[in-house]
């Protein structure tokens, strides 16, 4: 089945602990992208890669980090997470640069306390 | 988000028709996007445009304008199933930016 998985669904964490959300599509998708959703704000894009090494900032990129080693991993980094990245969390692939569909993984709601 | 106005909530009758709108700033515009998101799920696409004009998907249309920074998504012969949150987003060079989205309330 063809899918986006994101682990964990879940997740309350401490301020300054790292930690990392692993994103996995199975249908060799180019492009990937991290998002952050929070009510009354929508959804708003923190990184997006184009390949395996190509990453690049989307629109709220502060504290956060990726890497795309392999295709199919796009892993979002918080390095020392604190209280205002408490959010909702999506990890989403197309095809690539000419086909806009994007298939969203499962979300991970993160509490930082 | 960018610019991108869209109403808060919205609510329609079963069997129905309903029209909802999205405004956005047009510079840097490359395309606008319709995604259906329910309650405690991921969002799913439902429609995009990338030229002005309508563009239907069986009981989904998607309206663009270019000119005026306007879209609307058409949802006719409302279900209880139509019962969700519509995003709008507005994409340009990679980058994609979401309104807050519209809850739409579908009463029998």
């Amino acid at each position: 089945e063809a899918q986006v998985t994101q682990n964990p669904r879940y997740l309350i964490t401490v301020t300054g602990k790292k930690l990392t959300v692993t994103c996995s599509q199975n249908m060799n998708h180019e492009y990937m992208s991290w998002y952050r959703q929070d009510p009354g704000l929508g959804l708003r894009q923190i990184y997006y890669s184009m390949n395996v090494e190509v990453t690049d900032k989307g629109d709220v990129p502060e504290g956060y980090k990726v890497s795309r080693k392999e295709k199919r991993n796009f892993p979002l980094i918080l390095e020392s997470p604190s209280p205002n990245q408490t959010s909702l969390y999506f990890c989403a692939s197309r095809v690539g640069d000419r086909v806009f569909e994007q298939y969203f993984g499962p979300g991970t709601r993160l509490t930082v306390t | 988000g960018q610019n991108i106005d869209q109403p808060t909530e919205m609510t329609a009758t079963e069997g129905a028709i309903v029209q909802i709108n999205c405004t956005y700033q047009t510079s840097g515009f490359n395309g606008l996007f319709w995604y259906q998101q329910h309650a405690g799920e991921a969002p799913t696409f439902l429609s995009y445009n990338v030229l002005d004009g309508l563009e239907e998907k069986g009981r989904f249309s998607s309206f663009l304008s270019r000119s005026k920074g306007y879209s609307y998504l058409l949802l006719k012969e409302l279900q209880m199933k139509d019962s969700a949150s519509y995003l709008c987003a507005r994409y340009n060079f990679n980058k994609f930016y979401f309104g807050s989205g519209t809850k739409l309330n579908v009463k029998p």
